[in-house]
């Protein structure tokens, strides 16, 4: 079974540009994560995703983080205008199990890290 | 206030020893569920072990346990015979509501790097 595929691996951007980023779950996951993770931190969740309709966006930072899972598939993450803090490793993961399950593995991607210089 | 604490941020281990990795949460809600992941210099998240507040027994899986005291709230893993390839990063987790009950999210705590000494 292929696992949770992100793209790029790696990005190196100036701030006040763009970027986004691209996450492929496992096949038949209803459930999609993004996390922020900065150097020495655990992960923060961004956004989740249960098929394709937000269920949590709460420490999502609006004003320049957009997320979108098209066909409940998929999903981009884009930063607009990039800041020197948003430096960091975007991790995607996704879960079988419904984000209300008392159960819920999440299985993640390698992340994509991100430098804004 | 902290959700999550891990309070060693590095441990050292003997190849073959037993080593306890601290976790303690906070938490008010009587249902929530705790995680470990490992996760090595590659980056990734490897699921390890979970652990459900209303489980009776402590969580095993292989050389990882899970040593759930429900009345300190801490969700200490222990990895028994320390292999080489543990040495990693390993971060605890606390599954808990959102607000509106809408799903569920997992909080993470500051990680604690383990290296195994040969």
């Amino acid at each position: 079974e292929a696992g949770v595929a992100q793209s790029p691996r790696y990005k190196i951007i100036e701030k006040r540009q763009s970027v986004a980023f691209w996450c492929n779950p496992i096949s038949g996951h209803a459930t999609l994560y993004w996390y922020q993770q900065i150097l020495g931190q655990g992960p923060k969740l961004l956004i989740q995703f249960q098929n394709n309709g937000v269920v949590d966006d709460s420490q999502l930072p609006k004003d320049r983080f957009s997320a979108e899972r098209l066909k409940g598939v998929d999903s981009t993450l884009k930063i607009q205008p990039a800041k020197l803090e948003d430096s960091a490793v975007y991790l995607c993961a996704s879960s079988f199990m419904p984000s209300g399950s008392s159960y819920n593995e999440q299985f993640f991607g390698p992340g994509t890290r991100l430098t804004v210089l | 206030a902290q959700k999550i604490t891990q309070t060693q941020p590095g441990m050292f281990v003997q190849e073959k020893e037993a080593v306890t990795l601290d976790c303690t949460y906070d938490t008010s809600d009587p249902s929530y569920g705790l995680f470990w992941y490992k996760q090595p210099s590659s980056g990734e998240m490897i699921f390890l072990i979970y652990q459900g507040s209303y489980d009776q027994q402590n969580a095993t899986e292989g050389r990882y346990s899970l040593n759930f005291q429900k009345a300190r709230k801490s969700a200490n893993l222990v990895i028994s015979a320390s292999q080489l390839g543990d040495s990693a990063m390993y971060f605890c987790a606390m599954r808990e509501p959102i607000e509106d009950n809408a799903g569920n999210m997992l909080t993470f705590g500051g990680g604690t790097r383990l290296m195994v000494k040969p």
